[in-house]
């Protein structure tokens, strides 16, 4: 199976751009995660989607925002970007089955997002 | 708050050695605790898991040790190798779906085997 696809690999923004990043999941894997990962912060949780349906949300502003399409292919953008947005943004998907599963996700490459 | 905390930050061993990295949490309602290598430019590899029923969880030369009442979870890595050179991030997550569904990590340790 082919593994977690992000595009584009890297990204070169000016503050107050707009930004979508890709993702693909493994083929079968219904639940997308994204998460940001900076320097100073490490991995934080963005947002999680499943079944076109965003069921969870971490601490972030509403300048992030994203979607699932019925593919369960998902994007996330960020609007009004600004510098401390730069970071390597990280999708990962999991398979999700039904009842109780445990969260194994598999990550993307990421996208490396600069903000200049 | 910080859900999960990881220590070292840092840690170099010589080939052959081994990598011992410690990671602690606070929410009891966590089961689900993996740990992820990256190597610089890659996203996180899931290396091991383990669940909160067992206390020890070996997959070649790595193991997780799992200890419920201290609220604390190790990762050894035996017989260390200049290729395991790569960060590691324990991590925690609650198993069902709905809004648990997320991984908290711990801040990373970068891990430098010597040759």
């Amino acid at each position: 199976k082919a593994g977690v696809t992000q595009t584009p690999r890297y990204l070169i923004k000016t503050r107050g751009q707009q930004v979508t990043l890709s993702c693909s999941p493994i083929s079968g894997h219904r639940s997308v995660s994204w998460y940001q990962q900076t320097p100073g912060q490490g991995l934080q949780f963005l947002f999680e989607y499943f079944s076109e349906t965003q069921r969870n949300k971490g601490n972030f502003p509403g300048r992030f925002s994203g979607r699932q399409f019925s593919n369960s292919r998902s994007e996330m953008n960020v609007s009004t970007l600004e510098l401390g947005d730069s970071a390597l943004y990280l999708c990962a998907s999991s398979p999700m089955t039904s009842g109780l599963s445990y969260n194994e996700q598999f990550f993307g490459p990421g996208t490396r997002l600069t903000v200049l | 708050q910080q859900q999960v905390k990881q220590s070292p930050q840092s840690l170099i061993v010589q080939k052959g050695g081994i990598s011992i990295i410690n990671c602690a949490y606070e929410n009891t309602a966590f089961d689900y605790f993996p740990w992820y290598q990256q190597f610089p430019g890659k996203g996180p590899a899931l290396l091991i898991a383990i669940r909160p029923d067992v206390s020890e969880k070996k997959e070649g030369r790595f193991t997780i040790s799992f200890n419920k009442s201290a609220k604390q979870f190790s990762l050894h890595i035996m017989d260390s190798q200049p290729g395991d050179s790569a960060t590691y991030f324990c991590a925690a997550s609650k198993r069902s779906g709905g809004s648990n569904y997320k991984l908290t990590f711990g801040k990373g340790t970068l891990l430098t085997v010597n040759p």
